[in-house]
């Protein structure tokens, strides 16, 4: 059975923190990961992974995938309070989905 | 606003109604999905849409039937539905053929179902 786990669960950090999320999968069939950030409704799109070892980057935001391990982090440096969100990882062709991890940032 | 519209954005039936979730897409996309967000679970794929034909439907109970005229369309009809199934409901639709070149998902802001 195709499975993605996030870790944490949930996060509380202080502004100007770094943190690292978490996504280990088992899917049968791999041809992404999609990382998406959930502030109150819809998921938006931050990344989408194909191949090891090469970093993605957005402004404070990056993320890298090990296909070896299975397994890619996101980290966000300098964190702000508008970085709150529940963080969604998502991987194969069908788009099996974590839980989330929840993080909270506090001035 | 993501290109992709969820309507009603909040529904609230009864267990002997029937009602149906409406999504639109204005990204010339192929593929089209909805999926139910439950809380402290995750997002649960139940249909998937390919140049309008059905290519994944993950065990949904029938109570939960999609439709999909057209590529930019798709619905959920909603009949003798369970408390247990309040939930949010997204709809996201990707470039490219589910199942075979899966890109990236654009979600609408979903409809928040509440079941009586």
């Amino acid at each position: 059975e195709d499975k993605v786990v996030q870790s944490p669960l949930s996060l509380v950090v202080h502004e100007g923190d770094t943190v690292t999320l978490n996504c280990s999968y088992e899917v049968t069939n791999f041809r992404s990961l999609l990382w998406y950030k959930q502030e109150k409704k819809a998921p938006t799109f931050l990344f989408m992974l194909t191949s090891s070892g090469i970093e993605k980057k957005s402004g404070r935001l990056s993320s890298i995938l090990d296909k070896k391990e299975l397994f890619s982090i996101l980290n966000i440096t300098a964190t702000q309070t508008g970085d709150s969100a529940v963080y969604l990882c998502a991987v194969g062709d069908k788009l099996i989905f974590g839980t989330g991890t929840r993080l909270q940032v506090f001035p | 606003e993501t290109g992709v519209t969820q309507t009603p954005r909040h529904l609230v039936m009864g267990m002997t109604n029937k009602k149906s979730l409406k999504c639109e897409q204005h990204l010339g996309h192929n593929a089209m999905y909805w999926y139910k967000q439950s809380a402290k679970k995750p997002l649960e794929l139940m249909f998937v849409y390919s140049l309008e034909e059905r290519v994944e439907n993950n065990s949904v109970p029938s109570r939960f039937s999609p439709e999909c005229p057209n590529s930019s369309h798709l619905f959920l009809h909603l009949h003798t539905l369970q408390p247990e199934d309040s939930a949010l409901y997204l709809c996201a639709s990707s470039q490219g053929i589910a199942g075979v070149n899966t890109g990236e998902l654009f979600f609408g802001e979903g409809s928040r179902l509440t079941v009586l």
